[in-house]
């Protein structure tokens, strides 16, 4: 069965410094995979995607996540953290169309 | 286009009594899916629907939980009767192909 694995329930970073949120997935296939954010009493935003080709994805609001196949991963930079990024970020990976998701990475930025 | 919509948008109710939450999905989307996000955590799947027909519920507590999807187009979950853990943010989402969108939620607060 498809898991979704984060390392870290909470990070905190500088404001300006380099964000590393990490997956990892268990899956025999490669899945479709996901990055999600969820700000406090709102619903999941998509950040980036990767389904097919190119394995370094861009997203919105400066992010980013390379899907390394050796590794099973698939960690999500971004180069300088802003206040806004405060939030939760769900990993997620689609296997027979089901999303299955990590259990969260609460990220703090500190000024 | 038009988003996920739920309603209600929160919900208090007290234990052993009865909800329902209701979940307009984004026009020819077939797939749809229902979430429980209890605090913390991340988005576990309840059900999926493709079109009218139930694809998977193994997951979905049938002794008080139920779902049902009409017509092949909005849908609702009902939980009867609520326990104190069912207090969670239930989520709604519809997909085609790759793509997934959520609703922004219903919190369900069991006292």
């Amino acid at each position: 069965a498809q898991s979704v694995t984060q390392l870290g329930s909470h990070v905190s970073v500088s404001e300006g410094a380099l964000v590393l949120l990490r997956c990892n997935y268990s899956s025999s296939v490669p899945p479709y995979l996901f990055w999600y954010v969820q700000y406090p009493n709102q619903g999941l935003q998509l950040l980036l995607k990767y389904t097919t080709g190119a394995t370094l994805v861009k997203g919105i609001n400066g992010f980013e996540a390379e899907f390394k196949k050796s590794e099973t991963s698939f960690h999500l930079t971004k180069p300088s953290a802003h206040m806004s990024d405060a939030a939760e970020y769900f990993c997620a990976g689609a296997g027979s169309y089901q999303l299955t998701f990590g259990k969260g990475t609460q990220l703090s930025v500190i000024p | 286009e038009a988003g996920v919509a739920q309603s209600p948008r929160y919900k208090i109710i007290e234990k052993r009594q009865s909800v329902a939450f209701w979940c307009n999905p984004i026009s020819g989307h077939a797939t749809l899916y229902w979430y429980q996000q209890i605090l913390g955590q991340g988005p576990k799947l309840l059900i999926q629907f493709q079109n009218n027909g139930v694809v998977d519920d193994s997951q979905l507590p049938k002794d008080r939980f139920s779902a049902e999807r009409l017509k092949g187009v909005d849908s609702t979950l009902k939980i009867q009767p609520a326990k104190l853990e069912d207090s969670a943010v239930y989520l709604c989402a519809s997909s085609f192909r790759a793509g997934y969108t959520f609703g922004s939620g219903t919190r369900l607060t069991v006292v």
